[in-house]
């Protein structure tokens, strides 16, 4: 069964604008860890942020934030002042108690216009 | 601090025939090993993954096998390619089972079975 949904395929967004990626999440478990990463042309994954479900503060990680809405399992990255360099595809993934791996959403395209 | 290499970078294989791909860890020890496949534009699947020497869980029945011969090397094989494996192979590390532990990438190898 899926567990992580990214329902944008693809965003543009203006260089020093910020833009919000949306992330929905299926889990039975209370216990479950949320993370973001950045693949850009190269094809490398790139860890960007994490978040626990027992967090009580949203993670923040430079110009990264997560927008965690436990009641709603959502967990939206929001990249803030947006740099060219930040194109890249962007995934969201969930591991739970019981898993060894991450589950992967599909994937957003961010395209950074100047 | 950490690092992981894969090699080769890029493969262009024949149907039918054998493939070996290779994955290293430094500095870290006992850490659990990943190997996903990646096909294009899409989210990464999850092919093994092993959590000591000589212990691997696979989750996809598939015509690709792995191997842990030592702590830090993890090696994804195959006797004889289809097209349908070709795609964008990457390894990753974790450092334990704890939820938290994000997952590492290495720079993955490309692959295009002809």
């Amino acid at each position: 069964a899926q567990k992580i949904t990214q329902t944008q395929p693809g965003m543009f967004v203006q260089e020093k604008e910020a833009v919000t990626l949306d992330c929905t999440y299926d889990t039975s478990d209370p216990s479950y860890g949320l993370f973001w990463y950045k693949q850009p042309s190269s094809g490398e994954m790139i860890f960007l942020i994490y978040q626990g479900s027992y967090d009580q503060q949203n993670a923040t990680e430079g110009r990264y934030s997560l927008n965690f809405q436990k009641a709603r399992k959502s967990a939206n990255l929001v990249i803030s002042a947006s740099q060219l360099g930040d194109s890249a595809m962007y995934f969201c993934a969930m591991r739970d108690s019981n898993d060894y791996k991450l589950s992967f959403g599909a994937g957003t395209t961010v395209t950074v216009r100047a | 601090s950490q690092t992981i290499h894969q090699w080769p970078a890029t493969l262009v294989q024949p149907v039918g025939s054998p493939l070996s791909l290779e994955c290293t860890v430094e500095g870290t020890s006992n850490p659990n090993l990943y190997w996903y496949r990646q096909a294009a534009g899409r989210g990464l699947q999850l092919l093994f993954y092993s959590v000591g020497i000589g212990q691997i869980s696979s989750e996809v029945p598939q015509n690709l096998s792995a191997s842990r011969p030592q702590d830090r090397q993890f090696i994804l094989s195959s006797k004889k390619l289809l097209l349908s494996d070709s795609g964008f192979y990457l390894c990753a590390w974790s450092a334990g089972q704890s939820i938290s532990y994000e997952q590492y990438f290495g720079p993955g190898t490309r692959l295009t079975v002809t």
